[in-house]
């Protein structure tokens, strides 16, 4: 079993729909979680981080984590066009020169 | 200049070329990190160095060399490469390996012919 699973895509929604990405994993050592966005030729931008397990809003991006279930979510609000990127789940045991365990990516389109 | 910065860009190489990637870091990081990109695939962690020293070499060949000579820059020598080596050479720094926020630069694509 892969440490971190992620569905490719890719995911196609109209605008203004709600998505929803995940990652499940299966190192219950893990606590710190992050989700990356990715655009066409260009290095992944951070764009949430979150300890254990709980939800993180920032503006229309919302981070989810069930510890429990091994499992975390990122739900995107009033999707957008320029949010059409490949989006990647990294989490991590610790800190302090662990490394980050990073899922494959789900690449979003949204259309117009 | 701001944040992190990779050239070239694309690189072409033969099989029994020398090349070098550059990486360059604007934040006052003290962690600086390779990591390979490749299709279909999670990123691969290569290298990570902190305040110049390294920390990890994650079974990479050895046609793969990192130089580090601060805490701004990175390279990574390439040398006799494999087709299969070819894929996206992602840079990233962060305050130091005790910070798990990482920030990447736009990535050197790379291929091996």
């Amino acid at each position: 079993q892969k440490e971190v699973e992620q569905d490719p895509g890719p995911l196609s929604v109209p605008e203004g729909a709600i998505v929803s990405l995940n990652c499940t994993y299966s190192n219950s050592a893990f606590q710190y979680f992050m989700w990356y966005r990715q655009y066409s030729r260009k290095g992944p931008e951070l764009l949430m981080y979150t300890y254990s397990s709980g939800n993180k809003e920032d503006g229309r991006f919302t981070a989810q984590v069930d510890k429990s279930s091994k499992y975390i979510s990122l739900f995107i609000r009033d999707s957008q066009p320029s949010d059409s990127a490949t989006y990647l789940c990294a989490m991590s045991a610790s800190v302090g020169n662990t490394p980050l365990v990073f899922g494959k990516g789900t690449r979003l389109s949204v259309i117009a | 200049e701001t944040g992190v910065t990779q050239t070239p860009r694309h690189l072409v190489m033969g099989m029994t070329n020398k090349k070098s990637l550059k990486c360059e870091q604007h934040l006052g990081h003290n962690a600086m990190y390779w990591y390979k990109q490749s299709a279909k695939k999670p990123l691969e962690l290569m290298f990570v160095y902190n305040f110049k020293e390294q920390t990890e070499n994650n079974s990479v060949p050895s046609r793969f060399s990192p130089e580090c000579p601060n805490s701004s820059h990175l390279f990574l020598h390439l040398h006799t490469l494999q087709p299969e080596d070819s894929a996206l050479y992602l840079c990233a720094s962060s305050q130091s390996i005790a910070y798990n926020e990482q920030f990447f630069g736009p990535g050197t694509r790379l291929t091996v012919l």
